[in-house]
């Protein structure tokens, strides 16, 4: 696709249920980033994936979120059991993170949860 | 942990130039400074990135201090389009990018 591509655009979910977000990156990016950004605030790394290298997962809030990526296409964030403080735009952003290629970072539009 | 400082928000008038200030004084030989932007209800954007030299392209310009603790993001001719907040970011290559709150920044007609 053009470029990165986020589903659903919205869910409405209520808690304790779980929910899958999913990602398409941009074809060919490497890199694969995960943010959350709550109502008027900034953005908060949740996670990295870079090629076959072991995610960078520091960023994850609690035992309730997970992500998965499958080589180098699509990403599923999983989380569990939400909370209504799990509520926000869950944002995927995708990279070629070649050496010597600078990383630039394409977002996509996003997932808007909302947890009642 | 932020590794960048930036005022919470600015206006500027339409047409002038937008300087938008950030402090990086604890910032590494190997990191670089970005700088993205997010229009409401969007995704961030990428806008530009340096690593010492002032760097200008078609969006703006990054102007980085010989000691590399500061830089200011100019936007020569503000439109009312670019109202936004704007991200600055320090980084080394591999790692993540952690987004700081930004400069909310409001172009006035």
């Amino acid at each position: 696709g053009a470029g990165v591509s986020q589903s659903p655009s919205n869910k409405v979910t209520e808690k304790g249920k779980d929910v899958e977000l999913r990602c398409d990156p941009i074809s060919g990016h490497t890199a694969l980033y995960w943010y959350r950004q709550r109502l008027g605030q900034g953005l908060e790394f949740l996670i990295y994936f870079q090629g076959n290298s072991a995610p960078d997962k520091s960023g994850l809030p609690s035992d309730r979120f997970s992500a998965e990526r499958t080589g180098e296409s699509v990403s599923t964030l999983t989380i569990q059991r939400t909370q209504q403080e799990d509520s926000a735009v869950y944002l995927c952003a995708s990279s070629l993170a070649e050496a010597g290629v600078h990383e630039k970072l394409f977002f996509g539009s996003g997932t808007q949860l909302s947890v009642l | 942990d932020a590794k960048t400082t930036q005022p919470p928000s600015m206006d500027c008038a339409e047409g002038r130039a937008a300087n938008l200030p950030c402090n990086h004084s604890t910032i590494s030989g190997n990191e670089y400074v970005y700088w993205y932007r997010q229009i409401h209800s969007q995704g961030p954007q990428y806008i530009i990135h340096g690593l010492k030299n002032n760097e200008t392209n078609e969006m703006a310009s990054l102007i980085i201090t010989e000691d590399r603790k500061s830089s200011t993001l100019i936007l020569p001719h503000a439109t009312l389009r670019d109202t936004a907040v704007y991200y600055c970011i320090v980084r080394a290559r591999g790692q993540n990018f952690v987004f700081g709150p930004g400069t909310r920044l409001s172009v006035l007609p």
